[in-house]
């Protein structure tokens, strides 16, 4: 089954300790992206990735990075997570670029920082 | 840059009644696709316009890209409890190389 999958689903952890969020694609996407969705704001995107080793900052990229070593893979990390980075996650992927292809996005991530 | 303004932000609906969501950009836009994410789910893809004038539809779901290609709008015939969500219309950056989604709209329809 074609999918998107990410990891943790749930995860509460305390300001400054290091995360990631996994992200994962079985459909030899080139494009991924990650987003934020807070209430009231929309979904914001965080960084997006054209192909293997080929990143870019989104709108909201403070706090945070990535890297794309594989091509089906593409992890959030958070090196010292704060309060306000408090978000619901998604992570996305289409077949090129972002803009022209349908996107899949995964099952989201329900991040908490205290 | 460019920016795209999705009206209403909220709509509470009684299940039978029609709903439209529109989306208006200030400069012409290539493309807009359009999502739907259900309370608890995550966007899903359900359609993207190209063409100017173009009108495609889905069973109640009837979406349109203006003639300027500046904006589009969603509309749902005799709305269901099951066409609860958000309706989001993002747009794609000069370089096809992302996609803004904004706030949505968010639909509630009661039975």
């Amino acid at each position: 089954e074609a999918q998107v999958t990410q990891n943790p689903r749930y995860l509460i952890t305390v300001t400054g300790k290091k995360l990631t969020v996994t992200c994962s694609q079985n459909m030899n996407h080139e494009y991924m992206s990650w987003y934020r969705q807070d209430p009231g704001l929309g979904l914001r995107q965080i960084y997006y990735s054209m192909n293997v080793e080929v990143t870019d900052k989104g709108d909201v990229p403070e706090g945070y990075k990535v890297s794309r070593k594989e091509k089906r893979n593409f992890p959030l990390i958070l090196e010292s997570p704060s309060p306000n980075q408090t978000s619901l996650y998604f992570c996305a992927s289409s077949l090129q670029r972002g803009g022209s292809y349908e996107q899949y996005f995964g099952p989201g991530t329900r991040l908490t920082v205290t | 840059g460019q920016q795209v303004m999705q009206i209403p932000q909220y709509q509470h609906v009684q299940e039978g009644e029609d709903f439209t969501t529109y989306c208006n950009s200030s400069t012409t836009l290539s493309n807009i696709q359009w999502y739907k994410q259900r309370p608890g789910g995550h966007p899903v893809f359900l359609i993207q316009l190209v063409k100017s004038g173009e009108v495609k539809k889905q069973k109640r779901l009837t979406f349109q890209f203006g003639e300027a290609k500046k904006n589009s709008s969603l509309h749902i015939t005799a709305t269901q409890t099951t066409d609860v969500g958000t309706y989001f219309c993002p747009y794609p950056d000069l370089g096809y190389s992302t996609l803004t989604f904004g706030k949505g709209t968010m639909l509630l329809v009661s039975p």
